[in-house]
């Protein structure tokens, strides 16, 4: 079975630009949450999808905005880019999102705004 | 409110045990998970716990308190490649099952 797959794996943006990222989870998974990790910082939970619906919403502005089609994939879109939102952006995905439903995350976004 | 808290940072040597420990302070409990982060890498998952006592996986295992809020990371018979972050994560029935993650312990082993 193929893991997550995210693409682009790299970007560079300026500030003002806006960015779409995508997220392709294992087949079969329901679930897909965004996070954005920073060099000393934990995962910061960004939103969760679930069957098309976002379930979950972390403490971000609202410039971070995501959905998910029919088929499960997603999409993850940051206007009006900021210095501070360089950052690894990673998808996870489950088969759905309760007990021990692990997320297997994929190899990440690594985007940088200068 | 939610919190998890690990250890920032712990050196280890190549061949030794290092225990990492995890306490929690969420709404709801419904699991805790371990994963293992090396640099520039996606994180993979290494163990989960939903009831109290010891998980043995290999070289890794895990232990829950739930009374507690309190779990810890075991590793036995470190090696170089066992270098990396280490992050727990809590899920919480009570914020829609969203797993809360602490900030990672990052494990450095020396020869």
């Amino acid at each position: 079975k193929a893991g997550v797959t995210q693409t682009p794996r790299y970007l560079i943006k300026t500030r003002g630009q806006q960015v779409t990222l995508s997220c392709s989870p294992i087949s079969g998974h329901r679930s897909v949450s965004w996070y954005q990790q920073t060099p000393g910082q934990g995962l910061q939970f960004l939103f969760e999808y679930f069957s098309e619906t976002q379930r979950n919403k972390g403490n971000f502005p609202g410039r971070f905005s995501g959905r998910q089609f029919s088929n499960s994939r997603s999409e993850m879109n940051v206007s009006t880019l900021e210095l501070g939102d360089s950052a690894l952006y990673l998808c996870a995905s489950s088969l759905l999102s309760r007990g021990e439903e692990t997320q297997y995350f994929g190899p990440g976004t690594r985007l940088l705004v200068l | 409110g939610q919190n998890i808290d690990q250890p920032t940072e712990m050196t280890a040597t190549e061949g030794a045990i290092v225990q990492i420990n995890c306490t929690y302070q969420t709404s709801g409990f419904n699991g805790l998970f371990w994963y293992q982060q090396h640099a520039g890498e996606a994180p993979t998952f290494l163990s989960y716990n939903v009831l109290d006592g010891l998980e043995e996986k290999g070289r890794f295992s895990s232990f829950l308190s739930r009374s507690k809020g309190y779990s810890y990371l075991l590793l036995k018979e470190l090696q170089m490649k066992d270098s990396a972050s280490y992050l727990c994560a809590v899920r919480d029935p009570r914020s829609n099952y969203q797993l809360i993650w602490g900030a990672g312990t990052k494990l450095i082993i020396k020869p």
